[in-house]
């Protein structure tokens, strides 16, 4: 465990289907992140999150919605999504203050189908 | 952020030091030197950071050169566990001003470790 937990860890939905992501952390940090790694290609970030408030949107489609409600958790709400968007969406959290590293959750594996 | 050129690949024997090379050849002078590795399927894991001073923490050491354009990460004893995409990322000390701040990783495609038996 790395301190950042996301769930599930595996998610297959429909085109047609809406779910959440679930991102949490509890270790004080004051900066969340969205990653998506897909196949062969290097991690890209989606969303930054400091102090809760949405600081960065790196042109993602809307069919992506994030969510900070707290300091401690992150939702990623997805909807009609694409089987392009198969992928592992990771979260990470930091504290950047003192310029420490990320720590990323696992990742939740999705594909759409 | 400056940006960083890693060879794709790399072999290593198990028990050996694994030497990772990273050039950072635009670096500037409040961007650092960060190092972080991938296990298959798992997210990134922190190693290793440093600005101008090499580093040494209980899973690697830093070796930066004195002109900051070039980094090796060294894993002094390898073991089979260590086999990873390993990313040398070079980013800017986060802007504390405000009273917000956070810092951005930009990931390339990173070196493939390989320790065999």
């Amino acid at each position: 465990e790395t301190g950042v937990t996301q769930t599930p860890r595996h998610l297959v939905m429909g085109m047609t289907n809406k779910k959440s992501l679930k991102c949490e952390q509890h270790l004080g940090h004051n900066a969340m992140y969205w990653y998506k790694q897909s196949a062969k290609k290097p991690l890209e970030l989606m969303f930054v999150y400091s102090l809760e408030e949405r600081v960065e949107n790196n042109s993602v489609p809307s069919r992506f919605s994030p969510e900070c409600p707290n300091s401690s958790h992150l939702f990623l709400h997805l909807h009609t999504l694409q089987p392009e968007d198969s992928a592992l969406y990771l979260c990470a959290s930091s504290q950047d203050r003192v310029g420490n590293g990320y720590t990323f959750g696992s990742g939740t594996r999705l594909t759409v189908v | 952020d400056a940006k960083t050129t890693q060879p794709p690949s790399m072999d290593c024997a198990e028990g050996r030091a694994a030497n990772l090379p990273c050039n950072h050849s635009t670096i500037s002078g409040n961007e650092y030197v960060y190092w972080y590795r991938q296990i298959h399927s798992q997210g990134p894991q922190y190693i290793i950071h440093g600005l101008k001073n090499n580093e040494t923490n209980e899973m690697a050491s830093l070796i930066i050169t004195e002109d900051r354009k070039s980094s090796t990460l060294i894993l002094p004893h390898a073991t089979l566990r260590d086999t990873a995409v390993y990313y040398c990322i070079v980013r800017d000390r986060p802007n504390n001003a405000g009273g917000t701040s956070y810092g951005k990783l930009t990931f390339g495609q990173g070196t493939i470790l390989t320790v065999h038996p």
